[in-house]
């Protein structure tokens, strides 16, 4: 079974632009999550996604979105990016996630973001 | 707030030796706590899940502990390695809340 994969894995934008990024699950995996990782604030989580819909949020400002397609695949966009958007952003997918379910998460590598 | 701490930033342990890192959490009552290890570039993996009603789970050279009262979990290395060093990060169990980690250092 392949594991969760993220596109693109290296991005540098200036600030002020906007980016998308791409996360494909595990095959048969209905829950998405996304998380930001920098060496301050350690892993810290942005949104999971469940079936199309949004089903947990972070402390995050609202350039920060996600969606997620009837696959399961999920994107995050960040608009008007700002230098303290560097960072590495990290997808993760479960069976069916959620809550205090017992599933495990399974990350992708995660798409390094450079703000210049 | 909510939070979970894992106390040391790093560790160095000689190899051969238990290494032992430490995660306690505040103002929640977790119904299970997970373990991920992250190499350096890369997304975390899943080592260990350890509910509140267990003591101790074992996998191979890994243990972890969960003390309600003190509200900590333990993970233990056994007969550490070289190949064991990497950040270990603690995981409430709602996956919203992670610890920062702990970089440890298996020194030859």
């Amino acid at each position: 079974k392949a594991g969760v994969t993220q596109t693109p894995r290296y991005l540098i934008k200036t600030r002020g632009q906007q980016v998308t990024l791409s996360c494909s699950p595990i095959s048969g995996h209905r829950s998405v999550s996304w998380y930001q990782q920098t060496p301050g604030q350690g892993l810290q989580f942005l949104f999971e996604y469940f079936s199309e819909t949004q089903r947990n949020k972070g402390n995050f400002p609202g350039r920060f979105s996600g969606r997620q397609f009837s696959n399961s695949r999920s994107e995050m966009n960040v608009s008007t990016l700002e230098l303290g958007d560097s960072a590495l952003y990290l997808c993760a997918s479960s069976p069916t996630g959620g809550g205090r379910s017992y599933n495990e998460q399974f990350f992708g590598p995660g798409t390094r973001l450079t703000v210049l | 707030s909510q939070k979970i701490e894992q106390n040391s930033e790093a560790l160095n342990i000689q190899e051969g030796k238990t290494a032992t890192l430490t995660c306690n959490y505040t103002n929640y009552s977790p119904a299970y706590l997970q373990w991920y290890r992250q190499d350096p570039g890369r997304g975390p993996v899943f080592l260990l899940l350890i509910r509140e009603n267990e003591k101790e789970k074992r996998k191979e050279r890994l243990k972890v502990t969960f003390d309600t009262t003190l509200k900590q979990s333990l993970f233990h290395i056994t007969a550490s390695q070289p190949a064991d060093s990497a950040t270990y990060l603690c995981a409430r169990d709602d996956k919203i809340i992670f610890g920062k980690g702990t970089r440890l250092h298996i020194l030859p």
